[in-house]
């Protein structure tokens, strides 16, 4: 079973802090890593994409790296806002699909 | 442009309706997908289009009928719809299906009474 699983599930911090949301895959045989932010009730939008053959991505105040032999992804989020706020959602991209974690819900309190 | 546009937003339809979300996307993408998100849960796939053909159904009932008119079009016919099949539709579309960078529309938030 290809299973995506993301730590942890909620997150609450101070406005300012840094932070990381961690991302696990168990099938090796992954195209890229995609990570989403979702805000309640709507759409995903893409925040950084990992191919396969990178180890780490950059935008902003976001990076996302990547660890195949661990199976493992992890999102920096720098001097975090209130308006992070937001769910989380890595995917691991395959073939013809992405197969999702269950997303780190996260609370920037200001 | 990088933007997926679904249509409608938010539809409700009883159990012996029939209905239509349409998604569109101006790219030049030749893969569109759906999926299907209930509340607090991950996105599942349900379809995926590749070159205006069907190549992937997820063990989707029949209920849920794919079109893919043209390269930027892809629809979603829906009838005899289950209240359980209440959720929000996400439409996605990338360069091609090879696992390229997907993009997705804001979605359609379903409800079947």
């Amino acid at each position: 079973k290809q299973e995506v699983t993301q730590i942890p599930a909620a997150l609450s911090v101070p406005e300012g802090e840094n932070l990381v949301l961690n991302c696990s895959f168990t099938d090796s045989a992954i195209y890229n890593l995609q990570w989403f932010r979702q805000d309640p009730g709507k759409g995903l939008t893409s925040l950084l994409l990992i191919q396969s053959s990178q180890r780490e991505q950059t935008s902003g105040r976001l990076n996302a790296s990547l660890d195949k032999s661990s199976g493992r992804s992890t999102l920096y989020i720098a001097a975090s806002q209130p308006g992070d706020s937001a769910t989380y959602l890595c995917a691991r991209g395959g073939a013809n699909n992405l197969f999702f974690g269950t997303g780190t819900r996260l609370t920037v309190i200001p | 442009d990088t933007e997926v546009t679904q249509t409608p937003k938010h539809l409700v339809m009883g159990m012996t309706n029939k209905k239509s979300l349409k998604c569109e996307q101006h790219m030049g993408h030749r893969a569109m997908y759906w999926y299907k998100q209930k509340a607090k849960k991950p996105p599942e796939l349900m379809f995926v289009y590749s070159y205006e053909k069907l190549s992937i159904n997820e063990s989707v009932p029949s209920r849920f009928s794919p079109e893919c008119p043209n390269s930027s079009l892809l629809n979603l016919h829906l009838h005899a719809l289950q209240p359980e099949d209440s959720a929000l539709y996400l439409c996605a579309s990338s360069h091609t299906s090879g696992g390229g960078e997907q993009y997705f529309g804001p979605g359609t938030r379903l409800t079947v009474t």
